[in-house]
């Protein structure tokens, strides 16, 4: 199985900052890879589809970046709604696994 | 536009069985992968299970092989779980998505809470 290392576990930040969250895989998966945001008690949504495709609807603050085994995301400023838990998840292989997780919470 | 709903959630025995259902609608259900994806209380996401458009390809995690069996009735535009000989550790909220074009999931349900516990 491919594993999904996301760094960090948390993060505090100010609205404003930029933030930049990573995820690394334990082989190269190219640019299968999406990047998730989940709110307590909701179903997560997709933000960026193959590595650093911005999904249609969400804010432009929001960047992907990375092939192979490492990748980023990153909120070039943070809103007080971009406060959640972030995924990544790799789709290369079966079984898709996701990282961790981020969360994000405000300084 | 794209919904995902889920039903059959609850509270059941170790050992028990429970249906999940998922109800899609706002796409050509037929023409799309689905999967299973679930979430213990206060931990990550774990993959479940992907079931193909037509249903004659199908996964499992590890932790579920031989308990678990998805399946779909295009006709009814739906997607099912069937889970069997629970176990505390399937304590979960489980989504059902669709599997985009590129292969990872691009729209999701909001899931129903499965509570395995005596």
């Amino acid at each position: 199985d491919i594993q999904m290392t996301q760094s960090p576990s948390s993060l505090s930040a100010s609205v404003g900052d930029r933030v930049t969250i990573t995820c690394r895989a334990s082989q190269g998966i190219r640019n299968d890879l999406g990047w998730y945001q989940q709110k307590p008690g909701k179903a997560p949504k997709r933000l960026i589809y193959a590595a650093s495709s911005l999904q249609s609807g969400v804010p432009s603050r929001f960047s992907g970046s990375g092939s192979g085994t490492e990748f980023t995301l990153t909120i070039s400023s943070l809103q007080p709604e971009d406060f959640a838990t972030y995924y990544c998840l790799q789709h290369n292989s079966y079984p898709q696994t996701f990282g961790q997780g981020t969360k994000v919470e405000i300084k | 536009q794209v919904q995902l709903v889920e039903s059959g959630g609850g509270l059941v025995k170790p050992g028990g069985s429970l249906r999940l259902s998922c109800a899609a609608s706002g796409f050509t259900f037929s023409d799309y992968y689905m999967s299973w994806i679930r979430q213990a209380p206060g931990k990550g996401l774990e993959w479940v299970s992907y079931i193909s458009s037509s249903g004659s390809t199908i996964y499992y995690a590890d932790s579920v092989k031989g308990r678990f069996t998805i399946s779909r009735d295009n006709a009814k535009n739906s997607l099912y779980l069937q889970m069997n000989s629970l176990r505390a550790e399937d304590t979960a909220v489980y989504y059902c998505a669709r599997v985009g074009p590129r292969g990872d999931f691009d729209y999701w349900g909001q899931g129903t809470l499965v509570t395995v516990s005596s």
